[in-house]
């Protein structure tokens, strides 16, 4: 099974807007709204930040939303904060011989 | 609280075997999945099995099999991985998360996860 597709890299200036997409195939993220996101901070434990998709766990800041259209989901961080500066990861349920696939990540960077 | 935490780092000659830990508090242990997954170094994330605490049940991906084993010890929450016939290919970071779940039934999410620990598969 093959990763999902992420660009390696992302950017924005304080305050603004940036989109990370996931492109999987009709065997994962076209095939369940069982999209996740995650945010990898150096040394801390990785943190879900959008689930089914759409969804944001109690205490994640509603500037993070996820969207999905087709196979491919998307995260939308909106008014860039210097704390969003990480890694971020996709993942998908893909059916029970192959269960979940992750993104290859993406670097978000705060200018 | 959920605190999920993890082994340190371990340095392996090629062909060993490697066992990492997976300590867990603060919920009802038998009543979550618990799953690893692996980040190689400059490469994305890998799923590598999942083990059922309540009763023991894995399931590991494909080219992990025969490889690795998830067992656990309800006694101390703890969930253990061993991956065995060890590769430089091996190398990289192993995190535990728990699946959420609702009444028992996984949600298909990773909901905390620990704080990772670094293979090196080194001569």
């Amino acid at each position: 099974q093959s990763a999902l597709t992420q660009p390696p890299s992302a950017s924005g200036s304080l305050g603004q807007s940036i989109t990370i997409s996931c492109t999987g195939t009709t065997s994962d993220v076209g095939g369940y709204n069982y999209v996740s996101w995650y945010q990898f901070h150096p040394g801390k434990a990785p943190k879900l930040i959008i689930y089914e998709v759409s969804r944001r766990p109690s205490g994640v800041p509603d500037r993070f939303s996820g969207s999905k259209s087709g196979t491919t989901a998307s995260l939308t961080v909106t008014g860039l904060q210097a704390e969003d500066e990480a890694d971020y990861y996709c993942a998908s349920y893909a059916g029970p011989n192959t269960h979940y696939v992750f993104g290859t990540g993406s670097t978000v960077s705060v200018l | 609280q959920v605190q999920v935490v993890q082994s340190g780092a371990e340095v392996k000659e090629p062909g060993a075997s490697v066992r990492l830990s997976c300590k867990t508090s603060g919920y009802t242990f038998t009543n979550y999945y618990i799953h690893w997954v692996r980040q190689a170094p400059g490469q994305g994330l890998e799923w590598v099995a999942l083990i059922v605490p309540s009763n023991g049940f894995t399931i590991y991906a494909q080219r992990f099999q025969g490889r690795v084993t998830l067992t656990r010890d309800t006694s101390t929450t703890t969930v253990y991985m061993q991956l065995s016939s060890l590769s430089s290919d091996d190398t990289g970071v192993y995190f535990c998360a728990r699946e959420a779940g609702e009444s028992g039934e996984p949600l298909k999410r990773f909901d905390y996860w620990g704080q990772g620990a670094l293979v090196t598969v080194s001569s």
